[in-house]
């Protein structure tokens, strides 16, 4: 069965940091493309990133309104993906799902960025 | 980016009617098109994916279509546990606006 679990979501002054985690278990997670998509409170889904993997590249794009600011990585020894997040807005407060691009969801986890 | 344009942004209908939803990528994306169910506080459930391919599980009910650049999303027969919000995405990509599916 396959597993998506994230964690790192908090509360967090506007300008910090924050990482997520995404653990995988269930599926060859060294063969997949990964995402990570958020949802701000009373609005829609909106893709923030993607990395490829490593037979396609590794390599990784986030959308405008993170790109300088948000990373994501891999490490395909502990089937983890990561998020990191830096210079927070209280416009990045959303829950943050890590996902397979289709089928495959975790269950989110809620950052708040206030002060 | 590619942006994707989703229409309508709502709809309200009835139980037994059918439903079409669009989407538009601003430039071609082949067949590289997923639509999902969201529901609140659950994570989106996958309906089609590569624009006509009916995810595992999902009822019949449920058909896509398009290639490129245009994009629909059919329900046939509307259901009572179908009222949500869907949401057209480029693969790996942006998403659409989605389209909130109201009780008439």
């Amino acid at each position: 069965e396959v597993h998506l679990v994230e964690s790192g979501g908090g509360l967090v002054k506007p300008g910090g940091s924050l990482r997520l985690s995404c653990a995988a278990s269930g599926f060859t997670f060294i063969n997949a493309w990964m995402s990570w998509v958020r949802q701000a409170p009373g609005k829609g889904l909106e893709w923030v990133g993607r990395i490829r993997s490593k037979t396609a590249g590794g390599t990784t794009d986030c959308a405008a309104p993170v790109k300088t600011r948000f990373t994501v990585s891999r490490d395909d020894s502990t089937n983890t993906l990561y998020l990191q997040m830096s210079s927070l807005k209280t416009d990045d407060t959303a829950v943050y799902y890590c996902t397979d691009g289709r089928a495959y969801w975790g269950q989110g986890t809620l950052v708040t960025v206030s002060s | 980016d590619i942006q994707m344009t989703q229409s309508p942004s709502s709809l309200s209908a009835s139980v037994g009617d059918r439903v079409t939803i669009t989407c538009r990528a601003s430039q071609s994306i082949s067949r590289d098109l997923n639509w999902y169910q969201h529901k609140p506080g659950t994570a989106p459930e996958l309906l089609i994916y590569g624009a006509s391919s009916l995810q595992n599980g999902v009822p019949s009910r449920f058909s896509g279509s398009g290639s490129g650049t245009d994009f629909t999303l059919t329900i046939n027969s509307l259901q009572p546990e179908d009222f949500a919000t869907y949401y057209c995405q480029q693969g790996h990509g942006t998403f659409g606006q989605g389209t909130e599916v109201e009780i008439k």
